[in-house]
């Protein structure tokens, strides 16, 4: 067990729709990433926060948001859902923001994922 | 080209061999070396890390870091069927602002009972 949590496990929703996926990092941990893993296509990084802030962003969708609250939980928003959104995503954690104080403080653990499926 | 090439396998050994998995890679400025275990329908888990070039042995794990030849390796020794999984590799490099935190597409392992 990593220490992150993901809810929900699985999610069914219709095209069109739109949904929140949740994620709570380790405790301590202050970065928040987010990825999207479809059947034929490797680890996709979407978004980083560190302490609430946006970090870095990567292949993510004007479609897709996320944000980070003062507790250091993350959601990330998907709407005007298409079949091909349909993947697991993930999240993982790292103490550190990224850069600098060696790989374990950068190092990412990931949850569980949610699987979400749109129809 | 991508900055991180890994075969995607799969890979299928018998129970007992020597499994060696391997990542290419073009950025020079990498500097950390993961090996991540994801089994089906799981995270992703961390195996190992490595920073310099040489060898890091963990149990029946040991990883491998060619930094010239820009080239690194996960051997799994005595491998046994709950080995079975995909491997990703990830390397990260950079500073604030700056960082890159980049997998492989991930080598799926079978081994064989």
């Amino acid at each position: 067990d990593s220490g992150v949590t993901q809810t929900p496990k699985h999610l069914i929703t219709a095209t069109g729709q739109r949904v929140t996926l949740r994620c709570s990092p380790r405790s301590g941990d202050l970065s928040v990433y987010w990825y999207q893993q479809s059947l034929d296509q490797g680890l996709q990084f979407l978004i980083q926060y560190y302490n609430g802030e946006e970090r870095a962003k990567g292949n993510i969708l004007e479609r897709f948001s996320a944000q980070q609250f003062p507790d250091l939980h993350s959601e990330l928003n998907l709407s005007s859902l298409e079949l091909g959104d349909s993947a697991l995503y993930f999240c993982a954690s790292s103490v550190a923001e990224g850069g600098g104080g060696g790989a374990l403080w950068n190092t990412q653990y990931f949850g569980p994922g949610t699987r979400l499926t749109v129809l | 080209q991508k900055e991180v090439e890994q075969d995607p396998g799969p890979l299928s050994v018998p129970e007992g061999a020597i499994v060696s998995l391997n990542c290419t890679y073009s950025n020079s400025a990498f500097q950390y070396f993961m090996w991540y275990r994801q089994y089906s329908r799981k995270g992703p888990e961390l195996l190992m890390y490595t920073y310099s070039s040489g060898n890091k042995e963990d149990g029946r794990f040991t990883a491998q870091v060619d930094k010239s030849s820009k080239y690194i390796s996960l051997f799994i020794r005595d491998s046994q069927p709950s080995d079975s999984a995909t491997y990703l590799c990830a390397m990260s490099a950079g500073t604030s602002g700056t960082y890159k935190y980049i997998f492989g597409t991930g080598t799926r392992l079978k081994v064989l009972a």
